[in-house]
């Protein structure tokens, strides 16, 4: 079956540094690959997504990530991280088009220190 | 973008009762699913349905559960007699043949 991991729980940052949110999933073949963050109490908001081609994706909020296919990672990125950033992030699986469902990771939830 | 709208954002019920959280899909999706995430924990898949019936369900959506695509537009999911636990953010998703899932924006449920 596929699975999503996060394999960090928490991460800590100040703010202006770089950012890096670890992703890895186990699939068949190349899934669909998203980036969802989530500030307490609120939805979801897909910050990216990856298809197909360009194996560096950019999104909103300056993110971007990159996928690896020879590692099974889509990793998120963000070179300088603002105070606002301080929320959760899952990845996400889309095997849909393996007839398989929407998996998402465990989530990290990232604090951003002033 | 297309979006994929639930309502109401935050509904607050009384346990043992019922209560309806709606969704309206993309308009040309033809794949639609129920997703729950618990205060403080991951996701987790509820249900999905096609083609007007249940292709695939959860452990979670036992009896009490529910759903329903009353008209062309609408996807709801019912809880019948809602316990504490069922407290959650729920999360309406649709998605093309074989691509892409739009997830909605959520409905947060709290059971007092």
């Amino acid at each position: 079956a596929q699975s999503v991991t996060q394999p960090d729980i928490h991460i800590t940052v100040s703010e202006g540094a770089s950012l890096e949110l670890r992703c890895n999933y186990s699939y068949g073949a190349t899934p669909y690959l998203f980036w969802y963050v989530q500030s307490p109490g609120q939805g979801l908001q897909l910050l990216l997504k990856y298809f197909s081609g360009d194996t560096l994706v950019q999104g909103i909020k300056g993110f971007e990530a990159e996928f690896k296919r020879s590692q099974s990672s889509f990793n998120l990125r963000k070179p300088s991280v603002h105070w606002s950033d301080a929320a959760e992030y899952f990845c996400a699986v889309d095997g849909s088009n393996y007839g398989q469902n929407f998996v998402f990771g465990p989530g990290t939830r990232l604090s951003v220190l002033p | 973008e297309p979006e994929v709208t639930q309502t109401p954002s935050h509904q607050v019920t009384q346990m043992g009762q019922e209560v309806i959280l709606r969704c309206v899909p993309i308009s040309n999706h033809l794949y639609f699913y129920w997703y729950r995430q618990i205060l403080g924990q991951k996701v987790e898949f509820l249900v999905s349905f096609y083609n007007n019936e249940i292709s695939e369900k959860s452990e979670i959506f036992d009896d009490q559960f529910s759903v329903e695509r009353p008209d062309g537009s609408n996807f709801t999911l019912k809880i019948r007699s809602t316990k504490l636990e069922d407290s959650a953010m729920y999360f309406c998703a649709s998605s093309a043949a074989n691509y892409g899932y739009t997830f909605g924006s959520g409905t947060r449920l709290t059971v007092v």
